[in-house]
């Protein structure tokens, strides 16, 4: 099955620092690599993915790039703002038919932005 | 609107009690999940299903039984509680089809301690 390895598991910066998350997976099947936000207390949100036929996907401060051949993807947010301070996971799976639902998670990063 | 309900939030079981969290979904979604959550180790699939009447194993599944007799609800039961299941559990659901059946939406989780 998939596995998918996370780094840095806490990662602290500066507020308007750059912050750069790091995923690798192991399925050359896996054609779909989402971003999820935790903020304390709460369950998880989509904040960004990407598909395999995509290199690059970009949506306001945040972008995902994805490295077919190496197997890896990362997360990037730039101009962090204290309310980026959250636990993000990365995911991947193989898209469709019975995969629907089903997602194989990185072990989290703790994004903490100081003020 | 609400999206996914889980209930209780919190809930504190002696070993070898039993307890159902319940997840309820709003947005008639065909596919539900139940994922842990624990440190270090990301969310982990323990069971999911794709659509009313069928249910399947994910990757943790042991010590936890599931049902969907209908669209909206997805239980989860504890046989037998034991201190290795104590952790955070989150119920999730995806729609279906491209561009949909992958975005899971999560619900704000249940935390849950045996003793």
């Amino acid at each position: 099955g998939e596995n998918v390895e996370q780094h840095p598991s806490t990662l602290s910066v500066q507020e308007g620092d750059s912050a750069v998350i790091k995923c690798t997976y192991s399925d050359s099947a896996s054609n779909y690599f989402p971003w999820y936000k935790q903020e304390l207390g709460k369950g998880p949100q989509l904040i960004i993915d990407i598909r395999s036929n995509v290199g690059e996907k970009k949506d306001q401060r945040i972008a995902v790039t994805l490295n077919k051949t190496a197997k890896h993807f990362s997360l990037h947010i730039t101009e962090t703002q204290p309310e980026d301070s959250a636990v993000y996971f990365c995911a991947a799976t193989n898209a469709g038919g019975t995969s629907y639902g089903k997602l194989t998670f990185g072990q989290g990063t703790i994004l903490t932005v100081h003020p | 609107n609400a999206g996914v309900t889980q209930t209780p939030k919190f809930q504190v079981l002696k070993t070898g009690q039993s307890m159902t969290l319940q997840c309820a979904q709003d947005m008639n979604h065909e596919y539900m999940s139940w994922y842990r959550q624990d440190p270090g180790m990301g969310l982990r699939l323990i069971h999911y299903s794709v659509g009313a009447g069928i249910t399947d194993q994910g990757e943790v599944p042991n010590g936890y039984n599931v049902s969907r007799s209908t669209t909206e609800d997805f239980p989860l039961r504890l046989l037998s509680a034991a201190p290795s299941q104590t952790s955070v559990y989150f119920c999730a659901s995806a729609g279906t089809g491209y561009n949909t059946g992958e975005k899971l939406f999560f619900g704000s989780g249940t935390q849950l301690s045996v003793l």
